[in-house]
């Protein structure tokens, strides 16, 4: 099957810094990328829809200025989480995909102190 | 709105026993439905999925999932459990225009006693 990648793999920052995670796709082109947020013990909440070339589409109650994804490429989507805080410690996931089948990136874990 | 409900959170079977996990789910339309499993550390893979025909669908390492419309359920089985089954278990459906915006279940921990 595809591959998704994403880098880092897990990241500890400071709280008010910003933090890049990167999601690729790496053997097919996806005009479209998902970004999920994973609480502990907690199932997959979809953040936002990316779309390449265009602006991202937010699931309710999600700061896209919080939040902000980019999709430059066919191939790569990155989502910053801005000025961190210790409430956006989390497990985030990115897919891309098919309308038919998404495969998932393993995940970056984000601890902010 | 589309919702999925795994009704158990954690479940213990023992190594050969049979396994099912409960998935239901609310969606309007017809309903894309997958499986997807996660081990610690590791991405989500997909087990099966549905879009339409058989409503018996078969997936890797032994899973297979039944719709029942009647019940707007899509439970997981699996005749014989094996030890490397240890994980948890996320039930989704495919929703948004295009099928592809997946909501997810809670997820269902499974372990397997030796």
């Amino acid at each position: 099957g595809a591959v998704v990648s994403q880098h880092p793999s897990w990241v500890i920052c400071k709280s008010g810094t910003s933090v890049k995670i990167e999601c690729r796709s790496l053997d097919f082109q996806a005009t479209t990328m998902f970004w999920y947020r994973q609480f502990p013990k907690q199932s997959l909440m979809l953040m936002a829809t990316s779309n390449e070339g265009s602006k991202a589409t937010y699931e309710q109650g999600v700061e896209k200025d919080k939040f902000l994804i980019n999709h430059a490429s066919l191939t790569l989507s990155t989502l910053t989480v801005t000025s961190a805080h210790p409430e956006d410690s989390s497990f985030y996931i990115c897919s891309a995909g098919t309308s038919y089948e998404q495969f998932f990136g393993p995940g970056t874990r984000l601890t902010v102190l | 709105a589309q919702s999925v409900t795994q009704p158990d959170i954690h479940i213990t079977v023992s190594e050969g026993a049979s396994l099912e996990l409960r998935c239901n789910y609310s969606y309007g339309a017809t309903p894309y439905l997958f499986w997807y499993v996660q081990s610690p550390g590791q991405g989500l893979q997909l087990l099966l999925k549905y879009f339409s025909g058989d409503t018996l669908v078969q997936g890797i390492k032994g899973f297979e999932a039944e719709f029942k419309r009647s019940q707007s359920s899509f439970n997981l089985r699996k005749p014989s459990v094996h030890w490397s089954d240890a994980a948890e278990y996320f039930c989704a459906v495919g929703a948004g225009e295009y099928g592809n915006k997946l909501v997810f279940g809670a997820g269902t921990i499974l372990r397997v006693k030796s």
